[in-house]
């Protein structure tokens, strides 16, 4: 079975441009978080998705954004980007809410020059 | 604020030799915990996790790691390293569905 995967693999913006995320979760599972991991520290979490509704929100600006398919996959989006947006962007996928086992894709590592 | 502290950024460690990385977790209603493991470009990869029960948990790879409510720490241990076990290992605390994570120890193996 396919695990989480996540696209485009590597990006590379300017800052003020804008930049979408994509992940797919694992077959079953209906609830996407995404997190965002900048070198040298552990993820910090951004937004947690379950059947196509926000379920819970980080301590982000409003410059990020997601949303959720009815497929379940989900993207995040960045407006304005600044440099310290450079990071590793994770998805992880599991089957609710709550309580439940978050497995990961290998990311979405996004540079701003 | 609930927390993850690790206390060691970086371990370094000959093949062969046993292993413990330390977690501690801010006090809180009874956690649940886990370990993931990331090497140098990859996503995180599940170890072990620990809802209720046996305090003990044995994971993937030879992993096990401790429950301790009385020192609030979940220490991951292994007891004999190998070369491939080089790596970033992440604690994290499930929280209202999302996960804290600490900011990881990155575990150096010598031949």
């Amino acid at each position: 079975d396919a695990g989480v995967t996540q696209s485009p693999t590597h990006l590379i913006k300017t800052r003020g441009q804008h930049v979408t995320l994509r992940c797919s979760p694992i077959s079953g599972h209906k609830s996407v978080s995404w997190y965002q991991q900048v070198l040298g520290q552990g993820p910090q979490f951004i937004f947690q998705y379950y059947e196509k509704e926000e379920r819970g929100r980080g301590n982000f600006p409003d410059r990020f954004s997601a949303r959720q398919f009815p497929n379940y996959s989900s993207e995040l989006n960045v407006n304005a980007l600044l440099l310290g947006d450079s990071a590793l962007y994770l998805c992880a996928s599991s089957l609710g809410p709550l309580r439940n086992i978050q497995y990961f894709g290998a990311g979405t590592r996004l540079s701003v020059l | 604020a609930q927390s993850v502290t690790q206390p060691d950024i970086h371990i370094t460690v000959s093949e062969g030799a046993s292993l413990e990385l330390r977690c501690n977790y801010s006090y809180g209603a009874t956690p649940y915990l886990f370990w993931y493991v990331q090497s140098p470009g990859q996503g995180l990869q599940l170890l072990l996790k620990y809802f209720s029960g046996d305090t003990l948990v044995q994971g993937i790879k030879g992993f096990e790691a401790e429950f301790k409510r009385s020192q609030s720490s979940f220490n991951l241990r292994k007891p004999s390293v190998h070369w491939s076990d080089a790596a970033e290992y992440f604690c994290a605390r499930g929280s209202q569905g999302n996960l804290i994570f600490g900011k990881g120890t990155k575990l150096s193996v010598k031949p």
